[in-house]
């Protein structure tokens, strides 16, 4: 089976710097996957990692060890707009279908 | 235009009714999929369909049927609805050829069963 951690909620200051955590158990690898949800929207795709290493995509960053099973999305300069759940999701064994963490809402305070 | 549409976008229904939520899409992709979404626990898998002629149960399909009527369409219907099928339900979308086989998601269904 599969099993997805997150922190449940987060709190950060406007322009600085947050990293959310995500773990993972699966028997068999297949990428990570960072969503944003918006309260009451649609998640949206935020990046893709299936090697070691970092992700780097404007102010977002994506992180992953594969042997640590852990992830993590690092937000730098935050915005308002930012204030949002982050979902983790992971394919199973096959590919074709995705399991999602319970996902972390940030708060971003002025 | 969005590229994956869901109706209706709220429906409060009652107990024992049947309910059909419907899923369209314009992106032209194989793969569509079932979702809800409740407090604290995430999205969960319902159903999924890799073409029209495949359907697969996910995680929590009792309670639920669907329709893949066509390569673009992907129905999720309640034969008799409970109130803990009360939640936010989401149709998405992937391509089995893109680089990150990346779903995409529509607006969501807020669907109240009293």
């Amino acid at each position: 089976g599969q099993n997805i951690d997150q922190p449940t909620e987060m709190t950060a200051t406007e322009g600085a710097i947050v990293q959310i955590n995500c773990t993972y158990q699966t028997s068999g690898f297949n990428g990570l996957f960072w969503y944003q949800q918006h309260a009451g929207e649609a998640p949206t795709f935020l990046s893709y990692n299936v090697l070691d290493g970092l992700e780097e995509k404007g102010r977002f960053s994506s992180f992953l060890s594969r042997s640590k099973g852990y992830s993590y999305l690092l937000l730098k300069e935050l915005q308002m707009k930012d204030s949002a759940s982050y979902l983790c999701a992971v394919p199973n064994n096959y590919g074709q279908n995705f399991v999602f963490g319970p996902g972390t809402r940030l708060s971003v305070l002025p | 235009d969005a590229d994956v549409t869901q109706t209706p976008r709220n429906r409060i229904t009652k107990t024992g009714k049947r309910i059909m939520l419907e899923c369209s899409q314009t992106k032209g992709h194989d793969r569509m999929y079932w979702y809800r979404q409740d407090p604290g626990l995430g999205l969960r898998l319902i159903y999924y369909s890799f073409d029209v002629k495949d359907i697969n149960k996910g995680e929590i399909s009792d309670g639920y049927s669907v329709s893949r009527q066509a390569q673009a369409k992907f129905s999720l219907s309640l034969e008799s609805a409970i109130p803990n099928q009360t939640a936010l339900y989401f149709c998405a979308t992937s391509d089995f050829q893109s680089s990150y086989n990346e779903q995409f998601f529509g607006p969501g269904t807020r669907l109240t069963v009293l």
